[in-house]
């Protein structure tokens, strides 16, 4: 199966900052077929990206997702306090789908 | 407004079975597939299994195959997850999430319900 390791662990920021958050795979990610999660203490995950770079319905452009082959980002243009939380990657392009570690978003 | 309300978590000693349910609303339940997805505590995610539109096609993880089943009921909007020879290490939130499409295979999930709690201990 296909392991996903996100990095940083941790990412320490102040509102208005810019985020990036990477997602690298151990084999290449077919038709980049990768997603991006937001979930907040409490709650479920939601959608933010898929297909490594649409953006879900409803979710605000200061959300980017970039990358192909075994190296994926989400950037977070400029953090609004509502942004703190963890981000998980998904890969479904091969079977099983797989989860990374997680990165969490924290207030520095 | 699609909502996906699980139920049937609770505290089940090692070796016995619990069944899940996930109430659909809100969109055309036998146009997609479905899946489970949980999480142990202060842990991350992880697929444990879906399904199909008309049940055709379904697919586990190896760490519950042999011991879940899922299964779903078009007529009635749910999705169901039977666990049996529950351990320790199946404890966690157990999540039922929409897929995108009529097939199980290139699933992203959207939305997710809040999820329903399985505690296996002794």
């Amino acid at each position: 199966e296909i392991v996903l390791t996100q990095s940083p662990g941790t990412l320490s920021l102040s509102p208005g900052e810019r985020a990036t958050l990477s997602c690298r795979a151990s084999q290449s990610v077919s038709s980049s077929y990768l997603a991006w999660y937001q979930q907040k203490p409490g709650q479920a995950p939601r959608l933010l990206i898929y297909g490594a770079s649409s953006r879900a319905t409803g979710i605000p452009d200061r959300f980017s997702g970039s990358g192909s082959g075994t190296d994926f980002t989400l950037t977070i243009s400029r953090l609004e306090p509502e942004d703190f939380a963890v981000y998980y990657c998904q890969q479904y392009g091969s079977s099983p789908t797989t989860f990374g570690q997680g990165t969490k978003v924290e207030i520095k | 407004e699609v909502q996906l309300v699980e139920s049937g978590g609770g505290l089940v000693q090692p070796g016995r079975s619990l069944r899940l349910s996930c109430a659909a609303s809100g969109f055309t339940f036998d146009d997609y597939a479905m899946h489970w997805v949980r999480q142990a505590p202060g842990k991350g995610l992880e697929w444990v299994s879906g399904i199909s539109w008309n049940s055709g096609s379904i697919g586990y993880a190896d760490s519950v195959k042999g011991r879940f089943t899922i299964s779903r009921d078009n007529a009635k909007n749910s999705l169901y997850l039977q666990m049996n020879s529950l351990r320790a290490e199946d404890t966690a939130l157990y999540y039922c999430a929409k897929g995108p499409a009529a097939i199980v295979i290139g699933s992203w999930f959207d939305p997710w319900g809040q999820g329903t709690l399985v505690t296996v201990s002794s």
